[in-house]
């Protein structure tokens, strides 16, 4: 069956522009999860949902940052007004529950803020 | 304040050789051990997992080591291979959604 796609696969922006990232989890998963994973380093938690619902957003950097799933099976992370330290790779994962079900990993969305 | 710490950054091993990287913790309500690897270009993918309540996993060439008491677990690949180059990534969790991963390991194999 089809993983965990995004798109774009790549996006160069100019600081200060709105950036869309789109994630399509795996059918039938109920919980999604934004990850930002930065040059040399590993996945950082960004959000969590649960259905339609953010059950966690606590690692979104700042207000600039903001998603949503509003039917329960795609997912946007917004970013506005980008700076440069923005950029990185954000990854989406998807699982069939939350706990300690595995989660699954798109290939990313490769962010550059010139 | 780091949660994980994996060792080594990096390593070189020839065809044949055993890989090993390193994880340590601080937590001791961690209970949920993932190894996560990753190509270039790619989303990691699971690797092996392990729960504190055994000692080792296997499966296949790829073993998990966890000693609960020195909070450390350990991925060793056996007859390591070419194909097993990328990036290795230990995660830490304690019951909920939010890993937590160290800064990985690159791993070459060498023909």
């Amino acid at each position: 069956g089809a993983g965990v796609s995004q798109t774009p696969s790549n996006k160069v922006t100019e600081k200060g522009k709105y950036v869309e990232l789109r994630c399509d989890p795996i059918s039938g998963h109920t919980a999604l999860y934004w990850y930002r994973q930065s040059l040399g380093q590993g996945p950082e938690f960004l959000i969590y949902f649960q259905g339609t619902g953010a059950a966690d957003d606590s690692g979104l950097p700042n207000d600039r940052f903001f998603a949503v799933r509003p039917e329960g099976s795609v997912s946007t992370l917004k970013i506005q007004r980008t700076e440069r330290g923005d950029s990185a790779v954000y990854l989406c994962a998807s699982s069939w529950g939350a706990g300690k079900e595995t989660q699954y990993f798109g290939p990313g969305t490769r962010l550059l803020v010139l | 304040q780091q949660q994980v710490k994996q060792s080594p950054q990096s390593l070189i091993v020839q065809k044949g050789g055993i890989s090993i990287i390193n994880c340590a913790y601080e937590n001791t309500a961690f209970d949920y051990f993932p190894w996560y690897q990753q190509f270039p270009g790619k989303g990691p993918a699971l690797l092996i997992a392990i729960r504190p309540d055994v000692s080792e996993k296997k499966e296949g060439r790829f073993t998990i080591s966890f000693n609960k008491s020195a909070k450390q677990f350990s991925l060793h690949i056996m007859d390591s291979q070419p194909g097993d180059s990328a990036t290795y990534f230990c995660a830490v969790t304690s019951g909920t959604y939010k890993y937590i991963f160290g800064t990985g390991t690159r791993l070459k194999v060498l023909a």
